[in-house]
This record gives structure tokens, sequence and C-alpha cells, in this order.
């Protein structure tokens, strides 16, 4: 089955130790999003790539990078995790950009920072 | 931009009971998109709305647009234990120089047996 896959389900880092959380999809989308969702709140979207083009959220933070090496395979890299950092990061695509697409979501990396 | 306000943030309600949540825009939404959540999973897509005033149903599940496009609502019938998770909305934003979307706060839904 077509899916978006995120890896690994549950990290824990350090409090300053950067991490990696990877996303992959078989779907063949052209738009993947990050997303973050702390506990009992909504998805905020950290920043999206349509094709190779790379859009930012205007309050996502600086310490948040993303990386699209190719179609299938999407990274988040958080360089200076912090307490508040702590949240399921959910991997998300769509067929194509703007509102009118349903996204797909994947499992979702569910990180602590201690 | 805009924000969608959804309302209640939580409903308890008795197996078999209705149980209905809002969204609310203060300007005209082109479209609106609906998930659910389970407790512990992903947000799951249910449907879009994109006409003036319209209905659409899946089962027990009832979803509006209304006609000023600026509200919707999920109504479920005789809800079942299985309907348990969040409900989300969703609607355009602009974002720089493009729209996204954007979730509202979500309603909780717990079904006691």
């Amino acid at each position: 089955d077509a899916m978006v896959i995120q890896n690994p389900r549950y990290q824990v880092t350090q409090f300053g130790k950067p991490v990696t959380l990877s996303c992959s999809q078989t779907l063949n989308h052209n738009v993947m999003y990050w997303y973050q969702q702390k506990s009992s709140q909504a998805p905020k979207l950290l920043f999206h790539y349509y094709d190779k083009d790379f859009n930012n959220e205007a309050d996502t933070p600086d310490n948040f990078q993303s990386r699209r090496p190719n179609t299938s395979f999407c990274f988040l890299d958080i360089r200076s995790p912090g307490l508040g950092d702590t949240a399921m990061y959910l991997c998300a695509t769509s067929r194509v950009t703007g509102v009118y697409s349903p996204l797909h979501f994947g499992n979702g990396t569910r990180l602590t920072v201690t | 931009g805009q924000q969608v306000m959804q309302i209640p943030q939580y409903q308890h309600v008795q197996e078999g009971e209705d149980f209905t949540t809002y969204c609310n825009s203060s300007t005209t939404l082109s479209n609106i998109q609906w998930y659910k959540q389970r407790p512990g999973g992903h947000p799951v897509f249910l449907i879009q709305l994109v006409k003036s005033g319209e209905v659409k149903k899946q089962k027990r599940l009832t979803f509006q647009f209304g006609e000023a496009k600026k509200n919707s609502s999920l109504h479920i019938t005789a809800t079942q234990t299985t309907d348990v998770g969040t409900y989300f909305c969703a609607g355009p934003y602009s974002s720089g120089s493009a729209r996204q979307l954007t979730f509202g706060s979500g309603t909780q839904l717990t079904v006691l047996p």
C-alpha cells in the first residue's frame, strides 16, 4: 500500500543534542510537510517542500531545518533541541500544493527532550 | 491570514447519543477539510467541502458547509466507541505568497459505553 513512513516512532534526545527525524513516501506526491503537534493541540505547520522548493513558515524557529534530497525522502533536523520542543512531529504529503489537496500523514515521531 | 475557531474543545457522550462539532471563521473560506485523529494516532482525512451550503454524508457522519462559507459542522448520529478521537477542521490561510491549511483547535470526543 502507498503510504507515508516516519522513523523512528519514538525518539529521546538530550537538551542541546542535535536530532534528525526522517520521513519517506511511496505516494509519489509533490509536496511534503512537517508539522509539530504538542499535547492536546492542533498540528502546527513548520515548513513544506513543493518539489525542491522550500517554504518556511514565518514563526518557525531557526533551530528547525529541513532537507529533501529526493521526491521520496524528507528530513527534519533540530539543531539544538530545547525542552519546549518535546512534541509529536508529523510528516504529511499532498499530491499538489495549495489548500484543496488532502493531507496524508505518517504515524509521527514522538520526540522527548530531556 | 485567518483562523478557524472550533468548539467545543471536549465532548463526552453516552454511546448512542449524537455529537456535533462546529468550526467558524470571520472571513469566507474557499474550502474546509475535516480530519479525525484517534488517541495516539495521526490525523486522517475525512472529507472536503467546497460549495456554499454543501452537505455530505459518510454513514453516520454528516458534514455541512454554511451558506456564507464561514462555518462548518460535523454531526455524528448514534455515536459508537469507535468514534472516539479528536476531530479537526482545517481551513485556508495566507502564508507569505502561498495559501496553506490551518487546523482548528479540535474537539476531543469521548464515548462512554
